[in-house]
């Protein structure tokens, strides 16, 4: 079993849909939970970062931790075709200074 | 306001030739990463700089891999004897070190290694 786990899709929805994104780990170490999204042919791109468990939210996007079930979302409000791209979890133990690890990416398409 | 910055962003090689890659961090940022992204895969850690020295090499698959920051800032990841299971997108990040949200990392656009 992979220490993180991420559905790859692909996932196909209308404009203007919530889309939901999920990833499963198996570390209990892990603390600090991000999301990126990738653009076909560029690097990932920071969208959410959060701490331990809770909920943060920044313009359409939101992002979950439930530390007590290893599980993380990012939920999509309002999506649009330019949301379409492949999204990654990752998460490490600590603050500083360590390996991210990552999910597989879940690829999603949203048409208009 | 310049991100990470990564060159070549393509290389082909052949089979056995050497190759460097090389990257810039955004600056002030005295961590850097080199990752390394298969097609359909998330990205895999090779190699973490806290300033001039690797502070944990863990990831690098064997001893044809290798990579330096001599100064601090630019690294260069070089790869001997390269294989065709080297093809890949090495990715470099790099994130400002100490206080609040120091991991995170800010990824460059990657440089795409063909063997052939």
């Amino acid at each position: 079993q992979k220490e993180v786990e991420q559905d790859p899709g692909p996932l196909s929805v209308p404009e203007g849909a919530i889309v939901s994104l999920n990833c499963t780990y198996s570390n209990s170490a892990f603390q600090y939970f991000m999301w990126y999204r990738q653009y076909s042919r560029k690097g990932p791109e920071l969208l959410m970062y959060t701490y331990s468990s809770g909920n943060k939210e920044d313009g359409r996007f939101t992002a979950q931790v439930d530390k007590s079930s290893k599980y993380i979302s990012l939920f999509i409000r309002d999506s649009q075709p330019s949301d379409s791209a492949t999204y990654l979890c990752a998460m490490s133990a600590s603050q500083a200074g360590t390996a991210l690890i990552f999910g597989k990416g879940t690829t999603l398409s949203v048409s208009s | 306001g310049a991100g990470v910055s990564q060159t070549p962003s393509n290389k082909v090689t052949e089979k056995g030739k050497y190759v460097e890659l090389r990257c810039d961090p955004i600056s002030g940022h005295t961590a850097l990463y080199w990752y390394r992204q298969s097609l359909g895969q998330g990205p895999e850690f090779l190699i973490y700089f806290q300033g001039t020295g690797a502070a944990d090499d863990s990831g690098l698959p064997n001893d044809r891999f290798f990579a330096v920051r001599p100064e601090g800032s630019v690294s260069t990841l070089k790869i001997q004897r390269t294989e065709r299971g080297d093809s890949a997108v090495y990715l470099c990040a790099s994130s400002l070190r100490g206080g609040a949200g120091s991991n995170e990392q800010f990824f460059g656009p990657g440089t795409r290694l063909t063997v052939l």
